[in-house]
């Protein structure tokens, strides 16, 4: 299995609701990663998570809010968004950080969010 | 400065020919990786092939390969003998030793590849 499966795969949601992604594989990696991207840009680096702890937070405001309750799982917590927070949110996993420079991320086919 | 450089317009290749799609790179650090992935339209990130900074040989992966000349900077890709199923969106990352345990790739701009019939 080497599949990283994002709920939902779309979802729209109003400026003042609560709503969570998730994100799982089975692959026994260590490392989880939330990326946010525009249409027709890069994928931008939000967070990751390395053996269930938070090791990057790339100055993601506080209306994202990740969390790994093991080392399958990662969620993004996302509430009072604004409508610039619409992208497509991937998820992706690899081995673990600091090991073999070829560790590969695997990526999630994301959910594409839109906040009206 | 952008670490990872992808200038190229919108590219096409006809079906069944070879493209190459270029892909400049910045740092200091010995010791890297570099990555592409292809994005169709579905949104999901999808691993092609990988070079790292002290392998002696061009890495290939079936029709792709990396013409990687590390002098210059460059790790550009190639596909060979086109399909329609090869249009997508291409990016380049890197990833170097030195972030260690907060290890992450950076990403170039991406590349628009359209296969013609």
């Amino acid at each position: 299995d080497t599949e990283v499966t994002q709920t939902p795969k779309h979802l729209v949601m109003g400026m003042t609701n609560k709503k969570s992604l998730k994100c799982e594989q089975h692959m026994g990696h260590r490392a989880m990663y939330w990326y946010k991207q525009k249409a027709k840009k890069p994928p931008e680096l939000m967070f990751v998570y390395s053996y269930e702890k938070l090791s990057i937070n790339e100055s993601v405001p506080s209306r994202f809010s990740p969390e790994c309750p093991n080392s399958s799982l990662l969620n993004l917590h996302l509430h009072a968004l604004q409508p610039e927070d619409s992208a497509l949110y991937l998820c992706a996993s690899s081995q673990d950080l600091g090991s073999a420079m070829n560790t590969e991320a695997f990526f999630g086919q994301g959910t594409r969010l839109t906040v009206v | 400065a952008q670490k990872i450089t992808q200038t190229q317009p919108g590219m096409f290749v006809q079906e069944k020919e070879a493209v190459t799609l270029d892909c400049t790179y910045d740092t200091s650090d010995p010791s890297y990786g570099l990555f592409w992935y292809k994005q169709p339209s579905s949104g999901e990130m999808i691993f092609l092939i990988y070079q790292g900074s002290y392998d002696q040989q061009n890495a290939t992966e079936g029709r792709y390969s990396l013409n990687f000349q590390k002098a210059r900077k460059s790790a550009n890709l190639v596909i060979s003998a086109s399909q329609l199923g090869d249009s997508a969106m291409y990016f380049c990352a890197m990833r170097e030793d030195n972030t260690g345990a907060n290890s992450k790739l950076t990403f170039g701009k991406g590349i628009t590849l359209s296969v013609r019939p």
